[in-house]
């Protein structure tokens, strides 16, 4: 049963600063992961999407990699700013026709 | 549409009354998904449906809860019986196969 670790659970950065959020996850078979953020009260809004075959997805300020043989995922958020205040949660999707399995996420709060 | 819809954004409902959530996913994707989440954890799968085959069920918290998908489209979460920890936001996500998911904003639903 793949099971989904982010860490940190919760951080605190002051604006401008660049910073790593780090997913493993204990089955390296994955399909493609993906990064997710969600707002407080809200849905989820997709971030970005690596397949397995790849090693990085970058859009814009944001840059995803993925290990797939050592099970893990970190997302860079680069000249951090306020908006990036979310949760940002790792979802590796196992099969091509199988259900995606969702980290706790990680909260992010960028400090003005 | 343009995104995955889903109704009512609110519902409140008495402890033994049953409910029904409806989801109206982006049109041509195959993949159906409904997730829930209580406050302040994460994402918990519930049901995946995937074009004709048969749904994917194993997330269900009881027998209380079921779901459906009519031709391919819309899909119907109902949960009989309601107890106060059905208490959640309840998630509906769409994609292609194996595709970015898309998510809806949700159905707050609070049981007295």
């Amino acid at each position: 049963k793949q099971e989904v670790t982010q860490i940190p659970a919760a951080l605190s950065v002051p604006e401008g600063e660049n910073l790593v959020l780090n997913c493993s996850f204990t089955d390296s078979a994955i399909y493609n992961l993906q990064w997710f953020r969600q707002d407080p009260g809200k849905g989820l809004t997709s971030l970005l999407l690596i397949q397995s075959s790849q090693r990085e997805q970058t859009s814009g300020r944001l840059n995803a990699s993925l290990d797939k043989s050592s099970g893990r995922s970190t997302l860079y958020i680069a000249a951090s700013q306020p908006g990036d205040s979310a949760t940002y949660l790792c979802a590796p999707f196992m099969n091509r026709d199988d259900k995606i399995i969702f980290g706790k996420g990680t909260r992010l709060h960028i400090l003005p | 549409g343009a995104g995955v819809s889903q109704s009512p954004s609110n519902k409140v409902t008495e402890k033994g009354k049953d409910v029904e959530l409806r989801c109206d996913p982006i049109s041509g994707h195959t993949a159906l998904y409904w997730y829930r989440q209580s406050l302040g954890q994460g994402l918990e799968f519930l049901i995946y449906f995937q074009g004709n085959s048969a749904p994917d069920k194993s997330g269900l918290p009881s027998d209380r809860f079921s779901a459906e998908r009519t031709g391919g489209s819309v899909s119907t979460l109902t949960i009989q019986r309601t107890q106060q920890e059905d208490s959640a936001v309840y998630l509906c996500a769409s994609s292609l196969m194996g595709d970015t998911q898309y998510f809806g904003p949700g159905t707050r639903l609070t049981v007295l």
